[in-house]
């Protein structure tokens, strides 16, 4: 089951700030994000395991709510670098056989 | 320098015609993973393996096939049976449990002439 990421597009002025959210219909064992420029591969960001927990990574950091089998991510006083296609991707509690699930993307346009 | 390479970077398919796309690693990853991105989409599962000699079928696997005889390599055909295969093509490994993160290749975009 994909989860569903929300915006689809944000476009920002650099130093705003911006949240991307990630749902799933079903209990998440971890929730992985990863940032994408057009036609290159993804790059890894960050991986939040427990419920609750919230990483950090230079201004970009996420939230895991695992009652709510949610997950955000948070663009803190943006920067033009930030600019790209952030993918969440989802591991079922009951996952079998070890595989991500990612979402359709969210694009994000930092302006000068 | 470790990484996953991918290769060609273009490729071209005629109608009716099987092609491979390689995936190479030297990061001494057991899973490994092909992914297909079609234009503004996430990216879907075709197949994977974590171990050599073994894969699994992932979410849209019809169409293509997967060999696993060596842990560092992971090819993946495009069959003629896939009939919509243009899109960008994905490989990826991970070390350890799935509470590691995934490396990715720069992708083979594949098209139709």
């Amino acid at each position: 089951q994909q989860p569903v990421q929300s915006p689809q597009a944000v476009i920002l002025r650099e130093g705003e700030d911006a949240v991307i959210n990630c749902s799933s219909s079903k209990a998440l064992y971890s929730v992985h994000w990863y940032r994408q420029k057009h036609g290159e591969a993804p790059i890894f960001l960050m991986i939040l395991l427990k419920g609750g927990e919230q990483k950090g990574h230079d201004k970009i950091s996420a939230s895991f709510n695992e009652k709510k089998q949610q997950s955000s991510l948070y663009l803190t006083a943006s920067q033009l670098s930030y600019s790209g296609t952030y993918f969440c991707g989802t591991v079922l509690l009951q996952a079998a056989g070890n595989k991500l699930t990612f979402g359709g993307g969210t694009r994000v346009l930092v302006k000068p | 320098d470790g990484g996953i390479t991918q290769s060609p970077k273009y490729l071209f398919r005629k109608e009716g015609q099987n092609v491979t796309l390689s995936c190479e690693q030297n990061l001494n990853h057991d899973a490994m993973y092909w992914y297909r991105q079609d234009p503004g989409q996430g990216l879907r599962l075709i197949y994977y393996s974590q171990i050599v000699n073994d894969f699994q079928k992932g979410d849209i696997a019809e169409g293509y096939s997967v060999s696993r005889e060596k842990k560092e390599s992971f090819p993946l055909t495009v069959t003629s049976a896939q009939k919509n295969p243009t899109a960008f093509y994905l490989c990826a490994s991970r070390s350890g449990t799935m509470n590691q993160p995934q490396h990715f290749g720069d992708g083979t975009r594949l098209s139709i002439l």
